[in-house]
């Protein structure tokens, strides 16, 4: 079945320093790969999305590329700022009837000034 | 435009009461989801409604747990004599298919005493 593995956390960086959070999935066909972003006290959103291979998601200054030799999407920022201090997950979604989201376990970022 | 939105936003019950927890989805979105954020399990996909098809419930962990969508808008998960290992986030999303999008409602958090 599908499913998608994130690293351990949670992560602690010092504002600007470089982010890097990794993600592997393992699905059968092509799937669509998605991180979601939860700030505090608030509901998820869709931060970026890739729908095939060698394909960059990229939305506020982060990005992640679907690589399927490797079935990973790591998500990067170059300078994180305080305001990204979230949960971050990783997402597959498969083609088929039933498009559920099959999510990783999420990873915590807290940014200090 | 409005979001997805639930109802309510914190539920506080005793062990063996029913629960109703209501979604409405983004106008116009066919595609309906809960899902389920707990602390041990992280977020795991419960039921799926698509327009008038029949829903995917592979994901409800119990007969306890049950879902309906009245008119192709408003649903409503049901969660009867709950249990405390129902305590967690009830999340809801709507998609247009084929999209890949889900947007999600802010939960509803269930407490089960």
């Amino acid at each position: 079945g599908n499913s998608v593995t994130q690293m351990e956390g949670p992560v602690t960086l010092s504002e600007e320093a470089f982010l890097t959070i990794n993600c592997t999935y393992t699905a059968t066909g092509y799937p669509s790969l998605f991180w979601y972003v939860q700030y505090p006290g608030e509901g998820l959103q869709l931060l970026l999305k890739a729908t095939k291979a060698d394909d960059k998601g990229s939305n506020k200054g982060f990005e992640a590329t679907y690589r399927k030799e490797t079935t990973s999407f790591h998500l990067e920022k170059g300078s994180v700022q305080v305001s990204d201090s979230a949960v971050y997950f990783c997402a597959l979604r498969n083609t088929g009837a039933n498009s559920k989201l099959t999510f990783g376990k999420g990873i915590t970022l807290s940014v200090r000034p | 435009g409005a979001g997805v939105s639930q109802s309510p936003s914190n539920k506080v019950t005793e062990k063996g009461k029913d629960v109703e927890l209501r979604c409405d989805p983004i106008s116009g979105h066919t595609a309906l989801y809960w899902y389920r954020q707990s602390l041990g399990q992280g977020l795991e996909f419960l039921i799926y409604f698509q327009g008038n098809s029949a829903p995917d419930k592979s994901g409800l962990p119990s007969d306890r747990f049950s879902a309906e969508r009245t008119g192709g808008s408003v649903s409503t998960l049901t969660i009867q004599r709950t249990q405390q290992e129902d305590s967690a986030v009830y999340l809801c999303a709507s998609s247009v298919p084929g999209t890949g999008e889900q947007y999600f409602g802010p939960g509803t958090r269930l407490t089960v005493t």
